[in-house]
């Protein structure tokens, strides 16, 4: 079954810390993943697309990395900001051609502190 | 240039009513998909449409349905709502060209839909 887990559910931590949210996959075919910011009240805004031969992508202050190998994401957050507060959702799509079929992690609400 | 845009943000119906939502992709992209998103369920994918034909489909009843015009908008039908279908329904555009699609999407502000 094509499923995709996130961790953790929640996390808070002070600004100016580093912190890594992880994305576990069960997907196949595996055609490629993103990462998406979702800010309270609003639609996602994508952070990084990596396709299967990309272990490492960033974003500014985001950085994905993937091991298709053991079929795991993360997304590693540096000297965050408050701004950074919101929900993170994995997607993995499955597919070999034309548009996949997206599978969605319950995503990874975080809140940074002052 | 202008992103995507959805129209009304807020909506409340009654059980039993219809509903149509609309999006207006970015200038250019011809794909957009559909998403009801729910605090227990998540992200789920309803459908995508591209030029003026449904190209995937999730897993959703026959009660929601879609359709795109000429110039790429699109407008998202449910009918015969239930008190479930309360979500935030997002639209997203893309070029849609992408043969692996690693097409970019990008987000409308969603709208809210009530069902009471």
């Amino acid at each position: 079954k094509n499923q995709v887990e996130q961790s953790p559910q929640s996390l808070i931590i002070l600004e100016g810390k580093n912190c890594t949210l992880q994305c576990n996959y069960t997907v196949s075919p595996f055609s490629n993943l993103r990462w998406y910011k979702q800010d309270t009240g609003r639609g996602p805004v994508s952070l990084t697309i990596m396709t299967f031969s990309e272990n490492t992508k960033s974003n500014g202050r985001y950085t994905a990395t993937l091991d298709a190998d053991t079929k795991q994401s993360s997304l590693h957050i540096t000297a965050s900001q408050l701004s950074d507060s919101a929900s993170y959702i994995c997607v993995v799509s499955a597919g070999n051609t034309g548009f996949q079929k997206l599978v969605f992690g319950t995503g990874t609400r975080l809140l940074v502190s002052p | 240039k202008a992103g995507v845009t959805q129209t009304p943000r807020y909506l409340i119906k009654t059980r039993g009513q219809q509903v149509t939502l609309s999006c207006s992709p970015i200038s250019g992209h011809r794909s957009v998909s559909w998403y009801q998103q729910t605090p227990g369920q998540g992200l789920q994918f309803l459908f995508e449409y591209f030029s003026e034909t449904q190209r995937n489909k999730g897993n959703f009843p026959g009660r929601f349905s879609g359709r795109q015009f000429s110039n790429s908008r699109s407008e998202m039908n449910v009918s015969t709502l239930e008190l479930g279908d309360s979500a935030l329904y997002l639209c997203a555009s893309s070029l849609g060209t992408g043969g692996v699609n690693t097409d970019t999407q990008y987000f409308g502000p969603g709208t809210r839909l009530t069902v009471l």
